[in-house]
């Protein structure tokens, strides 16, 4: 089966900064990979996914990454503010089951404001 | 909100109770999932039903029962449950669930906070 791997576990930066989370996968027939967001008391939110077929995803200042020939792909959250503080969770899965994923660990952020 | 609604928010019960969890999703998905969450652990994948056909069991505990009636509503069925089943419950739902369905992203609930003493 699928195995994710998610570093680092925690990671905090100060207000301004960049903070770049990173995943690895073992299955190559994964092709779709959501991020998603998870503040304390409530579900995961997913924030930006990407699908086997592109690179490289953008939205505002949240960018993901994906190199499928090395089986990992990453987050980019630039220019951090207090309220990007959360539990942020990579996933792996396919396109046709977006809901049946493989979660990584989790890696808790926090923005120092 | 994300269109998904889990109830109850918080749940504590006893080791020989019996209790269920409900999902209900306004989406118009015909995918449902019941994911667990524990401390220090990442996601668990339970069970994923599709078109209200159960197309996964990931080796649940029979003390676990899940139900879906239609494609809206997915129950979980709780019965002599251990201290270790205490967890954050997460419903999920999603477009398609067989090959060559649609690409959609998943939703989630905002969970069961369930503590069994």
């Amino acid at each position: 089966g699928e195995n994710v791997e998610q570093h680092p576990s925690t990671l905090s930066v100060q207000e301004g900064d960049s903070a770049v989370i990173k995943c690895t996968y073992s299955d190559s027939a994964s092709n779709y990979f959501p991020w998603y967001k998870q503040e304390l008391g409530k579900g995961p939110q997913l924030i930006i996914d990407i699908r086997s077929n592109v690179g490289e995803k953008k939205d505002q200042r949240i960018a993901v990454t994906l190199n499928k020939t090395a089986k990992h792909f990453s987050l980019h959250i630039t220019e951090t503010q207090p309220e990007d503080s959360a539990v942020y969770f990579c996933a792996a899965s396919l396109n046709t089951n977006a809901g049946k994923s493989t979660f990584g660990d989790g890696t808790t952020l926090t923005v120092k404001p | 909100e994300t269109g998904v609604t889990q109830t109850p928010r918080h749940l504590v019960m006893g080791m020989t109770n019996k209790k269920s969890l409900k999902c209900e999703q306004h989406l118009g998905h015909n995918a449902m999932y019941w994911y667990k969450q524990s401390a220090k652990k990442p996601l668990e994948l339970m069970f994923v039903y599709n078109f209200k056909e159960q197309t996964e069991n990931n080796s649940v505990p029979s003390r676990f029962s899940p139900e879906c009636p239609n494609s809206s509503h997915l129950f979980l069925h709780l019965h002599t449950l251990q201290p270790e089943d205490s967890a954050l419950y997460l419903c999920a739902s999603s477009q398609g669930g067989r090959a060559g369905g649609l690409n959609t992203e998943a939703f989630f609930g905002q969970g069961t906070r369930l503590t069994v003493v």
